[in-house]
């Protein structure tokens, strides 16, 4: 299979702190990993592509100072939400793309839920 | 308008009973369709590839129409265990990755 962890599953933190979220696949090496957010009841948004070895891509009115991405080896990337407040408050989602395979699918992490008092 | 668009539901269907999904998506030049499952409070699961020739797996079929830009899923007989909110997505190639776009999802209830 082709399995992906995150760490923690959960995380509540006071505002203004900052919180890193790691991203892992277990089995495979990724060439690619992605970073979602879910707020309630709405669809998973993507936040930013991560390619290792490079600086990741954001997605429209993400704020790269504040959402750091850091994806340093083809097993594992971080984001690091900065300066956290309240409205950050979600459900942090990655997925990972496998290195040796001609697919683009992508395998999901079980995601993280922040939540900011 | 939204990239993706679904019914939000929610759809309480009896068990045993036959449910459909619909979904709309506004990218002509998207490449690639799918159908997700999401439980409550986890990630999504991919449930099925969506083709324009149709394809089934077991109670599940999906169906997609590029001309109309409207895709399906159909259960047949279904089970307490379908419960989940299923998700729409669409995917398009960015700069060499596959980028997913998520419609809001439909949520469903089977009752006993």
């Amino acid at each position: 299979g082709a399995v992906v962890s995150q760490h923690p599953s959960w995380v509540i933190c006071k505002s203004g702190t900052s919180v890193k979220i790691e991203c892992r696949s277990l089995d495979f090496q990724a060439t690619t990993m992605f970073w979602y957010r879910q707020f309630p009841k709405q669809s998973l948004m993507l936040m930013a592509t991560s390619n290792e070895g490079s600086k990741a891509t954001y997605e429209q009115g993400v704020e790269k100072d504040k959402f750091l991405i850091n994806h340093a080896s083809l097993t594992l990337s971080t984001l690091t939400v900065t300066s956290a407040h309240p409205e950050d408050s979600s459900f942090y989602i990655c997925s990972a793309q496998r290195r040796d395979s001609f697919s683009y699918e992508q395998y999901f992490g079980p995601g993280t839920r922040l939540t900011v008092t | 308008r939204k990239e993706v668009e679904q019914d939000p539901g929610p759809f309480n269907v009896p068990e045993g009973a036959t449910v459909a999904f619909n979904c709309t998506y506004s990218n002509s030049a998207s490449q690639s369709f799918f159908w997700y499952r999401q439980d409550c409070r986890k990630e999504p699961k991919l449930l099925m590839s969506v083709y324009s020739s149709g394809n089934e797996d077991g109670r599940f079929t999906a169906q997609l129409n590029r001309a109309s830009q409207y895709i399906s899923l159909l259960i047949r007989d279904s089970k307490l265990s379908d419960s989940a909110t299923y998700l729409c997505v669409v995917a398009n190639l960015n700069f060499g990755n596959e980028k997913l776009t998520f419609g809001t999802g439909t949520r469903l209830t089977i009752i006993p």
